[in-house]
């Protein structure tokens, strides 16, 4: 079955910080790739996504690769703020599955000044 | 985009009795998804609902338990049933998610079983 793992958290990081959260999937298609965010008190929202593989997602500052070689769509930023301090959820949907997104367990993320 | 309405946001309910989450979209979608997040995990998917079908469960989730309505394209219920602590969760709904776009949530009810 398709499955996301992710780095665990949380992630504590100072304000201009360079972020990289890992994410790997297994999946037995060809999923797209998603980060979901979900800052305190917020519903989840979509952060970027990709595909295809080499897609590159961008929002924000925010970017990830889909990597099929790899099986990996690691997000990255070159300097986060206070205000990226949140919940971050890599997920997969595949076709096969029905669209459905399957998560990863979340990366709590804590920007400090 | 989509936008979705789900209520109750919150509820504190007694174990044992049963609580019935409504999810609203602003639009016609064919597929509606309903998630668990448990405290401080990830989201699960605990059922797929069409409209004019029977909901398909996922793995650990019965009927029973869980039993869902998709009366129109706009509407879906979820019921937990014969609450137990273990079902103090937020559940959300979501639609959207097909060809690789984006999925829409709705601002999930927090349930504290007591």
């Amino acid at each position: 079955g398709n499955s996301v793992t992710q780095m665990e958290g949380p992630v504590t990081l100072s304000e201009e910080a360079f972020l990289t959260i890992n994410c790997t999937y297994t999946a037995t298609g060809y999923p797209s790739l998603f980060w979901y965010v979900q800052y305190p008190g917020e519903g989840l929202q979509l952060l970027l996504k990709a595909t295809k593989a080499d897609d590159k997602g961008s929002n924000k500052g925010f970017e990830a690769t889909y990597r099929k070689e790899t099986t990996s769509f690691h997000l990255e930023k070159g300097s986060v703020q206070v205000s990226d301090s949140a919940v971050y959820f890599c997920a997969l949907s595949d076709p096969g599955s029905g669209y459905a997104l399957n998560f990863g367990k979340g990366t709590s993320l804590l920007v400090t000044p | 985009s989509a936008v979705i309405s789900q209520k109750p946001s919150r509820d504190i309910c007694q174990r044992g009795t049963s609580l019935t989450i409504q999810c609203q979209v602003d639009s016609q979608v064919t597929m509606m998804f309903w998630y668990r997040q448990q405290p401080g995990q990830s989201l699960t998917l605990i059922a797929t609902a069409n409209q004019g079908s029977e909901a398909t469960y996922e793995s650990g989730f019965v009927i029973d338990k869980f039993p869902i309505s998709r009366p129109n394209l706009t509407f879906s219920t979820l019921t937990v049933s014969n609450m137990s602590p273990e079902d103090s969760s937020i559940y959300l709904c979501s639609v959207g998610g097909q060809g690789g776009t984006e999925a829409f949530f709705g601002q999930g009810t927090r349930l504290t079983v007591v």
